[in-house]
Protein backbone atom coordinates (compact mmCIF):
# COMPACT_ATOMS: atom_id res chain seq x y z
CA UNK A 1 0.00 0.00 0.00
CA UNK A 2 0.93 3.87 -0.52
CA UNK A 3 1.50 6.13 1.55
CA UNK A 4 1.94 9.61 1.82
CA UNK A 5 3.69 12.23 4.24
CA UNK A 6 3.64 15.46 4.99
CA UNK A 7 6.10 16.31 7.91
CA UNK A 8 5.22 20.37 8.47
CA UNK A 9 1.37 20.41 9.40
CA UNK A 10 1.68 23.77 9.78
CA UNK A 11 3.63 26.71 8.00
CA UNK A 12 3.30 30.72 7.73
CA UNK A 13 5.03 33.19 5.57
CA UNK A 14 4.78 36.50 5.17
CA UNK A 15 2.91 37.96 2.26
CA UNK A 16 5.22 38.04 -1.16
CA UNK A 17 7.59 35.32 -0.02
CA UNK A 18 8.23 32.29 -0.83
CA UNK A 19 7.32 29.21 0.81
CA UNK A 20 8.20 25.45 0.15
CA UNK A 21 5.52 22.79 1.44
CA UNK A 22 7.04 18.84 1.61
CA UNK A 23 6.08 15.54 0.58
CA UNK A 24 7.41 12.53 0.72
CA UNK A 25 5.50 8.89 -0.85
CA UNK A 26 6.13 5.46 -0.54
CA UNK A 27 5.40 3.44 -3.44
CA UNK A 28 6.65 -0.13 -5.08
CA UNK A 29 5.20 1.36 -8.39
CA UNK A 30 6.82 2.89 -11.11
CA UNK A 31 3.90 4.54 -12.85
CA UNK A 32 1.65 6.99 -10.79
CA UNK A 33 0.75 10.42 -10.57
CA UNK A 34 1.15 13.25 -7.72
CA UNK A 35 -1.03 16.35 -6.96
CA UNK A 36 -0.85 18.97 -4.66
CA UNK A 37 -4.65 20.28 -3.29
CA UNK A 38 -6.13 23.68 -1.62
CA UNK A 39 -8.90 23.74 0.35
CA UNK A 40 -9.43 27.13 2.10
CA UNK A 41 -11.27 28.06 5.06
CA UNK A 42 -14.46 27.41 2.48
CA UNK A 43 -14.06 23.45 2.39
CA UNK A 44 -13.76 23.24 -1.09
CA UNK A 45 -11.02 20.74 -2.53
CA UNK A 46 -9.38 22.70 -5.28
CA UNK A 47 -6.76 21.04 -7.51
CA UNK A 48 -2.90 22.96 -7.73
CA UNK A 49 -1.19 21.23 -9.73
CA UNK A 50 -0.40 17.11 -10.40
CA UNK A 51 2.85 16.03 -11.60
CA UNK A 52 3.13 12.58 -13.70
CA UNK A 53 6.18 9.97 -12.66
CA UNK A 54 7.42 9.68 -16.48
CA UNK A 55 7.79 13.21 -16.80
CA UNK A 56 11.00 14.39 -15.41
CA UNK A 57 10.44 17.79 -16.07
CA UNK A 58 8.88 19.87 -12.97
CA UNK A 59 5.21 20.94 -13.50
CA UNK A 60 4.08 24.74 -12.83
CA UNK A 61 1.07 26.60 -12.48
CA UNK A 62 1.22 30.29 -12.41
CA UNK A 63 3.12 31.23 -8.50
CA UNK A 64 2.96 27.08 -8.01
CA UNK A 65 5.63 24.89 -8.85
CA UNK A 66 6.92 21.17 -7.64
CA UNK A 67 10.42 19.82 -6.90
CA UNK A 68 9.73 15.85 -7.88
CA UNK A 69 12.56 13.48 -6.77
CA UNK A 70 11.33 10.57 -8.51
CA UNK A 71 14.44 8.13 -6.46
CA UNK A 72 14.21 10.51 -3.61
CA UNK A 73 9.88 9.86 -3.61
CA UNK A 74 9.86 13.49 -2.78
CA UNK A 75 7.28 16.20 -4.37
CA UNK A 76 7.53 19.58 -2.60
CA UNK A 77 5.28 22.36 -3.59
CA UNK A 78 6.53 26.33 -4.12
CA UNK A 79 4.54 29.32 -3.65
CA UNK A 80 6.59 32.14 -5.02
CA UNK A 81 4.94 35.50 -3.92
CA UNK A 82 2.59 34.37 -1.72
CA UNK A 83 -0.99 35.74 -1.88
CA UNK A 84 -3.19 36.12 1.83
CA UNK A 85 -5.55 34.10 -0.52
CA UNK A 86 -3.19 31.22 -0.61
CA UNK A 87 -3.75 30.51 2.85
CA UNK A 88 -4.97 27.01 3.36
CA UNK A 89 -4.66 23.49 4.03
CA UNK A 90 -2.75 21.76 1.43
CA UNK A 91 -2.68 17.81 1.19
CA UNK A 92 -0.39 15.91 -1.23
CA UNK A 93 -1.91 13.09 -3.29
CA UNK A 94 -0.56 10.18 -4.75
CA UNK A 95 -2.44 8.28 -7.73
CA UNK A 96 -0.82 4.94 -9.34
CA UNK A 97 -2.20 4.56 -12.35
CA UNK A 98 -1.50 1.00 -13.03
CA UNK A 99 -4.97 0.08 -11.61
CA UNK A 100 -8.30 0.66 -13.25
CA UNK A 101 -10.14 2.29 -10.58
CA UNK A 102 -7.31 5.41 -9.56
CA UNK A 103 -8.02 5.64 -6.01
CA UNK A 104 -6.00 8.73 -3.88
CA UNK A 105 -4.14 8.52 -1.40
CA UNK A 106 -3.78 11.34 0.69
CA UNK A 107 -0.79 13.19 3.13
CA UNK A 108 -2.66 14.72 6.70
CA UNK A 109 -1.92 17.82 4.84
CA UNK A 110 0.04 21.65 5.95
CA UNK A 111 -1.97 24.48 7.16
CA UNK A 112 -0.07 27.11 5.30
CA UNK A 113 -0.81 30.98 6.78
CA UNK A 114 0.15 33.70 4.88
CA UNK A 115 0.50 36.94 6.98
CA UNK A 116 -0.16 40.39 5.65
CA UNK B 1 -15.25 21.60 -11.94
CA UNK B 2 -17.51 18.74 -12.53
CA UNK B 3 -20.23 20.06 -11.61
CA UNK B 4 -20.98 18.20 -8.68
CA UNK B 5 -23.38 19.09 -5.57
CA UNK B 6 -23.81 17.13 -2.22
CA UNK B 7 -26.75 17.10 -0.22
CA UNK B 8 -27.11 17.87 2.78
CA UNK B 9 -24.43 20.35 2.88
CA UNK B 10 -24.82 19.87 6.81
CA UNK B 11 -26.82 17.26 8.91
CA UNK B 12 -27.08 16.83 12.54
CA UNK B 13 -28.29 13.39 13.50
CA UNK B 14 -28.50 11.05 16.67
CA UNK B 15 -27.18 7.78 17.41
CA UNK B 16 -28.62 4.72 15.94
CA UNK B 17 -30.27 6.96 13.31
CA UNK B 18 -29.88 5.98 9.44
CA UNK B 19 -28.36 8.49 7.25
CA UNK B 20 -28.05 9.01 3.61
CA UNK B 21 -25.96 11.55 1.79
CA UNK B 22 -26.16 12.20 -2.12
CA UNK B 23 -23.57 13.11 -4.32
CA UNK B 24 -24.58 14.52 -7.69
CA UNK B 25 -22.66 15.44 -10.68
CA UNK B 26 -23.93 16.30 -14.09
CA UNK B 27 -20.73 15.59 -16.14
CA UNK B 28 -21.41 11.66 -17.24
CA UNK B 29 -18.18 10.55 -15.23
CA UNK B 30 -18.04 7.00 -14.74
CA UNK B 31 -16.29 6.63 -11.73
CA UNK B 32 -17.54 8.36 -8.39
CA UNK B 33 -15.70 7.88 -4.91
CA UNK B 34 -16.81 9.38 -1.52
CA UNK B 35 -13.65 10.33 0.65
CA UNK B 36 -14.25 11.22 4.98
CA UNK B 37 -12.32 13.85 5.95
CA UNK B 38 -11.09 13.81 9.80
CA UNK B 39 -8.56 16.03 11.83
CA UNK B 40 -4.94 14.17 11.66
CA UNK B 41 -5.85 12.04 9.19
CA UNK B 42 -6.45 13.43 5.64
CA UNK B 43 -8.72 11.96 3.14
CA UNK B 44 -9.11 8.87 3.36
CA UNK B 45 -11.53 6.64 0.68
CA UNK B 46 -14.38 4.77 2.11
CA UNK B 47 -16.13 3.49 -0.79
CA UNK B 48 -15.80 3.78 -5.01
CA UNK B 49 -18.09 3.02 -7.81
CA UNK B 50 -16.41 2.20 -11.30
CA UNK B 51 -20.39 2.64 -13.17
CA UNK B 52 -23.61 1.69 -12.70
CA UNK B 53 -24.14 -0.78 -10.03
CA UNK B 54 -19.81 -1.26 -9.83
CA UNK B 55 -18.95 -0.39 -6.18
CA UNK B 56 -16.15 -1.04 -4.02
CA UNK B 57 -14.95 -0.97 -0.93
CA UNK B 58 -12.04 1.77 0.00
CA UNK B 59 -9.83 1.70 3.39
CA UNK B 60 -12.42 2.96 5.98
CA UNK B 61 -15.60 0.82 4.43
CA UNK B 62 -16.91 -0.50 8.21
CA UNK B 63 -20.06 0.97 8.89
CA UNK B 64 -21.06 2.43 5.82
CA UNK B 65 -22.58 1.42 2.18
CA UNK B 66 -23.46 2.81 -1.02
CA UNK B 67 -25.41 2.10 -4.24
CA UNK B 68 -25.43 3.77 -7.83
CA UNK B 69 -28.35 3.41 -9.56
CA UNK B 70 -27.71 6.04 -12.41
CA UNK B 71 -24.25 7.51 -13.52
CA UNK B 72 -25.25 11.07 -12.22
CA UNK B 73 -25.76 9.72 -8.39
CA UNK B 74 -23.89 8.01 -5.57
CA UNK B 75 -25.30 7.16 -2.12
CA UNK B 76 -23.44 7.11 0.95
CA UNK B 77 -25.61 5.49 3.71
CA UNK B 78 -24.60 5.04 7.56
CA UNK B 79 -27.09 2.20 8.35
CA UNK B 80 -26.80 3.28 12.21
CA UNK B 81 -24.57 6.52 12.57
CA UNK B 82 -22.14 5.97 15.66
CA UNK B 83 -20.14 8.64 17.00
CA UNK B 84 -16.82 8.16 15.46
CA UNK B 85 -18.82 8.65 11.82
CA UNK B 86 -18.71 12.50 12.74
CA UNK B 87 -16.62 14.10 9.73
CA UNK B 88 -16.99 15.78 6.96
CA UNK B 89 -17.93 13.90 3.50
CA UNK B 90 -16.62 14.21 0.33
CA UNK B 91 -17.85 12.95 -2.97
CA UNK B 92 -15.70 13.38 -6.59
CA UNK B 93 -15.51 11.93 -9.62
CA UNK B 94 -13.84 11.55 -12.38
CA UNK B 95 -13.87 11.12 -16.17
CA UNK B 96 -13.06 7.36 -17.75
CA UNK B 97 -9.21 7.81 -19.03
CA UNK B 98 -8.08 10.45 -16.91
CA UNK B 99 -6.62 10.80 -13.44
CA UNK B 100 -7.60 13.89 -11.75
CA UNK B 101 -10.19 13.85 -9.64
CA UNK B 102 -13.16 16.43 -9.18
CA UNK B 103 -14.57 17.35 -5.45
CA UNK B 104 -17.66 18.02 -4.61
CA UNK B 105 -18.29 21.09 -1.75
CA UNK B 106 -18.35 17.96 1.47
CA UNK B 107 -21.29 17.47 3.76
CA UNK B 108 -20.41 18.39 7.50
CA UNK B 109 -21.86 15.43 9.55
CA UNK B 110 -22.32 15.29 13.33
CA UNK B 111 -23.35 12.46 14.92
CA UNK B 112 -24.55 13.06 18.88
Amino acid sequence: AQTVTQSQPEMSVQEAETVTLSCTYDTSESNYYLFWYKQPPSRQMILVIRQEAYKQQNATENRFSVNFQKAAKSFSLKISDSQLGDTAMYFCAFLNSGGSNYKLTFGKGTLLTVNP
Amino acid sequence: DAGITQSPRHKVTETGTPVTLRCHQTENHRYMYWYRQDPGHGLRLIHYSYGVKDTDKGEVSDGYSVSRSKTEDFLLTLESATSSQTSVYFCASRVSGTDTQYFGPGTRLTVL
